[in-house]
């Protein structure tokens, strides 16, 4: 079975450029996440997606981050502006879904480093 | 609000040696726990998770983890690691199925010859 794919896999931007990334969840997986994970701390959830609708984006800060799931597979996240705070590994999760007892299977990621 | 704490950021071991990761979480209702290990520019990969039943979880790679409750501890433990174990590794709770994961911020473990 084919894992969660993500990309770029890097990516070096100036601040207050835009920036886009994609991801491909495992197939039939119905929930899908992005987490933000800064050096030297753990992956903090950005939003959630139940198919195609929004479960949790309390922490995505929504003035410059945005996300989309478009027919409930894949994902884009896009952050517009970008700033120096914002380099960071972007990971990309999926799991089956509610009433289930689930995994969350990660993607490699995405390593942004703002400039 | 849910959190979890690594005791240790850093853990050096010598191979062949036993290592345990600490692991405290706080909540006010039922959690599921997991452990997940992260390599270099890899993605995390689930190690083991605790759901209900037995509060000795085993896992993959000969890792193994004890739920306990009145503690509010899941402490990660290997009877003899390998240079191959090292890695960073991360402990997550989840208050529900299909929610999101908190994780505590990683403890390093560097395995030497």
């Amino acid at each position: 079975e084919a894992g969660v794919a993500q990309s770029p896999r890097y990516k070096i931007i100036e601040k207050r450029q835009s920036v886009a990334f994609w991801c491909n969840p495992i197939s039939g997986h119905a929930t899908l996440y992005w987490y933000q994970q800064i050096l030297g701390q753990g992956p903090k959830l950005l939003i959630q997606f139940q198919n195609n609708g929004v479960v949790d984006d309390s922490q995505l800060p929504k003035d410059r981050f945005s996300a989309e799931r478009l027919k409930g597979v894949d994902s884009t996240l896009k952050i517009q502006p970008a700033k120096l705070e914002d380099s960071a590994v972007y990971l990309c999760a999926s799991s089956l879904g509610p009433g289930t007892v689930y995994e969350q299977y990660f993607g490699p990621g995405t390593r942004l480093t703002v400039t | 609000a849910q959190s979890v704490t690594q005791l240790d950021s850093q853990v050096p071991v010598f191979e062949e040696a036993p290592v345990e990761l600490r692991c405290n979480y706080s909540s006010s209702v039922s959690v599921y726990l997991f452990w997940y290990v992260q390599y270099p520019n890899q993605g995390l990969q689930l190690l083991l998770k605790y759901l209900s039943g037995s509060t000795l979880v085993k896992g993959i790679n000969g890792f193994e983890a004890e739920f306990n409750k009145s503690q509010t501890s899941f402490h990660l433990r290997k009877p003899s690691v390998h240079i191959s174990d090292t890695a960073e590794y991360f402990c997550a709770v989840s208050e529900g199925q299909g929610g999101k994961l908190i994780f505590g911020q990683g403890t390093e473990l560097s395995v030497k010859p």
